[in-house]
């Protein structure tokens, strides 16, 4: 069965730290894998998302992340979080179709300024 | 500005009461989607639509339904049969779901 794993449920980092979110997925077919992000009050938005090509993938606000086949994963990563990161980031898989996305849980993030 | 209008913001309904939240795009999407988010569990699907006059079920569609009769519009009825129905309650549309969703602001339902 189709899934996808957020391990983080909350992180608290201090601003100018690095970031790495972890995303792990279960699918048997061609993946395509997103991150998106939703900051306080707002409307979920796409942070970055892979389909084929260069596992690493850059995303809006300086955000990345790494498709790893072999470990099933896809984090993202941010050298040097800022008070404005702060928000709740959604891992996503898309099934061959595309008929249905797969959500994480969702991890919170809280960067203290 | 092209987007996904969801209405009301703020819900509420008294138990064994319907109620219908609203949804519109104007981004001449094809594919529409009823998401529930809950705390610690994500983004869980209810129902989609591919095409007018057409609609899945999702992973969690009992207690709820759907209509699509225009391109634009795909109303989430939440029935009194779902047995938890207080939840914050996000659509989508998506022209391509290769390119990942649009997603509305979504509507805070609470059954007092």
């Amino acid at each position: 069965a189709q899934s996808v794993s957020q391990h983080n449920h909350h992180v608290i980092l201090s601003e100018a730290a690095s970031l790495e979110l972890g995303c792990n997925y279960s699918y048997g077919g061609t993946v395509n894998l997103f991150w998106y992000v939703q900051y306080p009050g707002q409307h979920l938005q796409l942070l970055l998302k892979y389909f084929s090509g260069d596992p690493l993938v850059k995303g809006i606000k300086g955000f990345e992340a790494e498709f790893i086949k072999s470990k099933f994963s896809f984090n993202l990563r941010k050298p040097s979080v800022q008070w404005s990161d702060t928000a709740e980031y959604f891992c996503a898989l898309g099934s061959d179709n595309f008929n249905k996305f797969y959500f994480g849980s969702g991890t919170k993030l809280n960067v203290k300024p | 500005d092209g987007g996904i209008t969801q209405s009301p913001k703020y819900l509420f309904r008294k138990e064994g009461q319907n109620v219908t939240l609203s949804c519109e795009q104007n981004l001449n999407h094809d594919a529409m989607y009823w998401y529930r988010q809950d705390p610690g569990q994500g983004l869980r699907l209810i129902y989609y639509s591919q095409i007018v006059n057409d609609f899945q079920k999702g992973d969690i569609a009992e207690g709820y339904s759907v209509s699509r009769e225009k391109k634009e519009s795909f109303p989430l009825t939440v029935t009194s049969a779902q047995k938890n129905p207080t939840a914050f309650y996000l659509c989508a549309s998506s022209i391509l779901q290769a390119d990942g969703y649009t997603f509305g602001s979504g509507t805070r339902l609470t059954v007092v």
